[in-house]
């Protein structure tokens, strides 16, 4: 069974403060993503991998930074947390090769900055 | 610039009956366009998808319709059950973009008794 999994379900910061959220994909995916979810709007892509060492910008990336440093691993780092970048944060994982393929989710974690 | 859109953000039907969910998108480079599902504090599944050389796909309840000319396709439930109450988004990928995604704002479908 596919399995996306994300190190935190909630998680209280505070303004200024360093935040890491973590992804661990199990399916030997090549392309692994970073959204945001917020009322209204959707899901909003802030960064994406397709392979290791390997990003891109989304369309909402300021604030944000990645690392990919394994296959299956895709860490999204806040660098000074803010009360705008109070949300749910969904990570997940495709196959590559080809567009369109489906992407799995992980169960999101959703992030409090007081 | 919304490339994707979901202009309905509820509906309201009752058990049974079909339910249309709509989306619009802007972006003719778009090739494949994918449901999903999400439940309350869980992720989005997937639930179907099209690519634009078709205009319908079905599986078992859910089907998707493309309309190419008019940019717009839509995911009909039949018949609706209590279990499909939840938010549904519609997605639009194009070629050569590492299967990124762009997502509508979402409907929340509500089934009820």
């Amino acid at each position: 069974d596919v399995k996306v999994t994300q190190s935190s379900r909630y998680l209280v910061k505070r303004t200024g403060e360093k935040v890491f959220l973590e992804c661990v994909q199990d399916m030997d995916h090549e392309n692994m993503f970073w959204y945001r979810q917020d009322p209204g709007l959707g899901l909003r892509l802030i960064y994406f991998s397709y392979d290791v060492k390997m990003k891109e910008k989304g369309d909402i990336p300021e604030g944000y930074s990645v690392s990919r440093e394994k296959k299956e691993r895709f860490s999204l780092i806040l660098e000074s947390a803010s009360t705008n970048q109070t949300s749910m944060y969904l990570c997940a994982s495709s196959l590559g090769g080809r567009a369109g393929n489906e992407q799995f989710f992980g169960p999101g974690t959703r992030l409090t900055v007081l | 610039d919304q490339q994707v859109k979901q202009n309905s953000p509820s509906l309201s039907v009752q058990e049974g009956r079909i339910s249309i969910l709509n989306c619009d998108y802007t972006n003719s480079m778009f090739d494949y366009f994918l449901w999903y599902k999400k439940y309350p504090a869980e992720g989005p599944t997937f639930l179907i998808s099209i690519s634009s050389i078709k205009d319908k796909n079905e599986d078992g309840r859910f089907t998707v319709f493309l309309n190419k000319s008019a940019k717009h396709l839509s995911l009909h439930i039949v018949p609706s059950q209590p279990g499909d109450s939840a938010v549904y988004f519609c997605a639009a990928s194009g070629t050569g973009t590492a299967s990124k995604l762009t997502f509508g704002t979402g409907t929340r479908l509500q089934v009820t008794l």
